[in-house]
């Protein structure tokens, strides 16, 4: 079936700018999660939906990130007046719920802010 | 909280030598453990992941890592190194299987012919 899918691939956006990531999970995964990969800082956990249970929200570097995820299903990253530290790659992963599940990873969204 | 130090950021084998990519972790819990592959420009792909069955795990591509609690380590090996196999590694750690996942910094493999 298909895999975790991710858009835009590719945003360029400027500074002070908000942007809007999407991810499609694999249909019937239960767990959502976001990671942002950059150069200095590696691959950092961002936020964790789990069913209907309030998301972990550990991981969000500012009050500048949000997420929600609608139905169950697709989840939307937020990022509000974007920062060049900002920019990154950010991934989406999805899961089956049960114990020592895989994560599946989507290609990613390269944000670049200017 | 958990931890996973990825020595070497970067490892260079011969095509057909062994490779050993090294990671150890912290964790205060019996913990799941992942090596993940990333080549140019695509997303991870799971190679293999430990979950307290058989300490010798075996991987796609002919990768395998072994868990040692004692050395609290869980190396990546492949005993012949392909072309096809330059990408970056990421071991990876999680308190429990569904739990977000705690990276290491990476290592990137580079084959030469």
């Amino acid at each position: 079936g298909a895999g975790v899918s991710q858009s835009p691939s590719n945003k360029v956006t400027e500074k002070g700018k908000d942007v809007e990531l999407r991810c499609d999970p694999i249909s019937g995964h239960t767990a959502l999660y976001w990671y942002r990969q950059s150069l200095g800082q590696g691959l950092e956990f961002l936020i964790y939906f789990q069913g209907n249970s309030a998301p972990d929200k550990s991981g969000l570097p500012s009050d500048r990130f949000s997420a929600e995820r609608t139905g169950g299903s697709v989840s939307t990253l937020t990022i509000q007046r974007t920062q060049q530290e900002d920019s990154a790659v950010y991934l989406c992963a999805s899961a089956w719920a049960g114990s020592g599940d895989t994560q599946y990873f989507g290609p990613g969204t390269r944000l670049t802010v200017l | 909280a958990q931890s996973v130090t990825q020595l070497g950021s970067h490892v260079s084998v011969s095509e057909g030598a062994l490779v050993l990519l090294r990671c150890n972790y912290s964790s205060s819990v019996p913990p799941y453990l992942f090596w993940y592959v990333q080549y140019p420009n695509q997303g991870l792909q799971l190679l293999l992941k430990y979950t307290s069955a058989a300490t010798l795990v075996k991987g796609i591509n002919g990768f395998e890592a072994e868990f040692k609690k004692s050395e609290t380590s869980f190396h990546l090996t492949k005993p012949s190194a392909h072309m096809s196999d330059a990408a970056e590694y990421f071991c990876a750690v999680a308190r429990s299987g569904n739990t977000p996942l705690v990276f290491g910094k990476g290592t990137r493999l580079s084959v030469i012919a």
